[in-house]
């Protein structure tokens, strides 16, 4: 069975911009969460989707979106980039709500100049 | 929210060396997940942990559940060059089933 990918693996944007990521979870999986991970902050929860419907959200500005597709696919959207956004975001899919196990795919390395 | 801090928070030791990490927290976790990320990598799921007292294994892994519930312990035995990376802990938080992650523990074998 396939793992979760992520795509781009590697992305540089300038400030102000904007980006999207995409993440495709293991077939079956229901459940997306994204997270930030910077050396400063680690690994930091974003938000997580259910049945195309946000179950969860952490404490991040509104500048951070997503949303999850009928088929389980995510999208992650980050407006009016800022430096501090530079990071690697990882996806991670499961089976039911996320309580538990969880699979991680690669992530997406963001470079903001 | 609730916070969960790892020790050591690096190791370095000798290839054959037996390593010991803990992950603690001052509340009470129900589940508790071990990850390892390689670099550039994403964590991926080592053992997970779903009762208090529980001990499993995977391989040359073993991690328990702590009694208390507020705390877990990794051990790898007979360490080898492929065991560098990050081990993280995580587990869900209690009223909103966020996962939280650990602070991380770097591993370094050398040979």
């Amino acid at each position: 069975k396939a793992g979760v990918t992520q795509t781009p693996r590697y992305l540089i944007k300038t400030r102000g911009q904007q980006v999207t990521l995409s993440c495709s979870p293991i077939s079956g999986h229901r459940s997306v969460s994204w997270y930030q991970q910077t050396p400063g902050q680690g690994l930091q929860f974003l938000f997580e989707y259910f049945s195309e419907t946000q179950r969860n959200k952490g404490n991040f500005p509104g500048r951070f979106s997503g949303r999850q597709f009928s088929n389980s696919r995510s999208e992650m959207n980050v407006s009016t980039l800022e430096l501090g956004d530079s990071a690697l975001y990882l996806c991670a899919s499961s089976l039911g709500r996320a309580r538990g196990t969880q699979y991680f795919g690669p992530g997406t390395r963001l470079t903001v100049l | 929210g609730q916070q969960l801090n790892q020790s050591p928070q690096s190791m370095f030791i000798q290839e054959g060396e037996d390593v010991s990490m803990n992950c603690t927290s001052s509340s009470i976790f129900n589940t508790w997940l071990w990850y390892k990320q390689d670099p550039g990598e994403g964590p991926v799921l080592l053992i997970a942990l779903y009762k208090a007292g529980e001990l499993t294994s995977n391989g040359r892994l073993t991690a328990q559940f702590g009694i208390t519930r507020k705390d877990s312990f990794l051990n790898i035995s007979a360490s080898i060059p492929s065991d560098v990376g990050i081990y993280f802990c995580a587990g869900p938080e209690y009223n909103t089933d966020k996962l939280i992650f650990g602070t991380g523990t770097r591993l370094q074998v050398f040979p």
